[in-house]
């Protein structure tokens, strides 16, 4: 199993412009979803989804949009990028919501100039 | 949301010595997992303990529930163990809370 993937690993963009950070899990999970890394800080949760077409927001939803039209996909999208992106995005999964460890992605590292 | 304190944030030892990194909750949960992100920024699993004392090799850990605390411990550390190490916890709702981190830096 190739576990969660992310792509890109890094991107640079510009204030306004959108993006979608990929992520994908081979391992049959329900439970996915997306966190934000900032210097010096844990990992903050923005939204995440308990199984394909159902997602909800989570602590810092602003400025992102989520959708799950099938088990093993769950991008994350920017439509106009701001400075205040600018951070690590991981992306998690889960066998379902409960009493289960979640595994990380490698993480996307973005810069928005 | 449940808040998360670790302490120390920073630490600093030398190869070989021990360690206790402390993690304590501000409502009960029933998941609790503790991380180790690496230098290159993996993050990678070390526990599921939402309650009760586990080990893996040299690391080990103990979640007291009913006083909303967890506990990791890092016996003879290698270098290797340097980097980051968060306490992850959730509880009835949906959410993860993390953390700000205990930063662990072993010199040789």
């Amino acid at each position: 199993n190739a576990g969660v993937t992310q792509t890109p690993k890094f991107q640079v963009l510009k204030t306004g412009q959108s993006m979608t950070l990929q992520c994908a899990q081979d391992m049959n999970h329900e439970y996915m979803s997306w966190y934000r890394q900032d210097p010096g800080m844990g990992l903050r949760l923005i939204h995440y989804s308990v199984g394909a077409g159902i997602t909800d927001q989570g602590e810092v939803p602003n400025g992102y949009n989520v959708s799950r039209s099938t088990t093993e996909d769950f991008p994350l999208r920017l439509l106009s990028a701001a400075p205040s992106q600018t951070s690590v995005y991981f992306c998690a999964s889960r066998v379902s919501w409960g009493q289960e460890t979640q595994y990380f992605g490698p993480g996307t590292r973005l810069l928005v100039l | 949301g449940i808040q998360v304190e670790q302490s120390p944030p920073d630490l600093i030892l030398q190869e070989g010595a021990n360690s206790t990194l402390r993690c304590n909750f501000s409502d009960s949960v029933n998941n609790l997992q503790w991380f180790h992100q690496n230098p290159w920024g993996q993050l990678i699993n070390l526990f599921y303990i939402p309650s009760g004392t586990k080990q893996n090799g040299r690391l080990s850990a103990t979640t007291v529930a009913t006083e909303r605390y967890s506990l990791l411990y890092i016996s003879s550390s290698q270098t290797t163990d340097s980097g980051v190490y968060f306490c992850a916890v959730g509880n009835t709702g949906n959410q993860f809370y993390f953390g700000t981190g205990t930063s662990l830096t072993v010199i040789p």
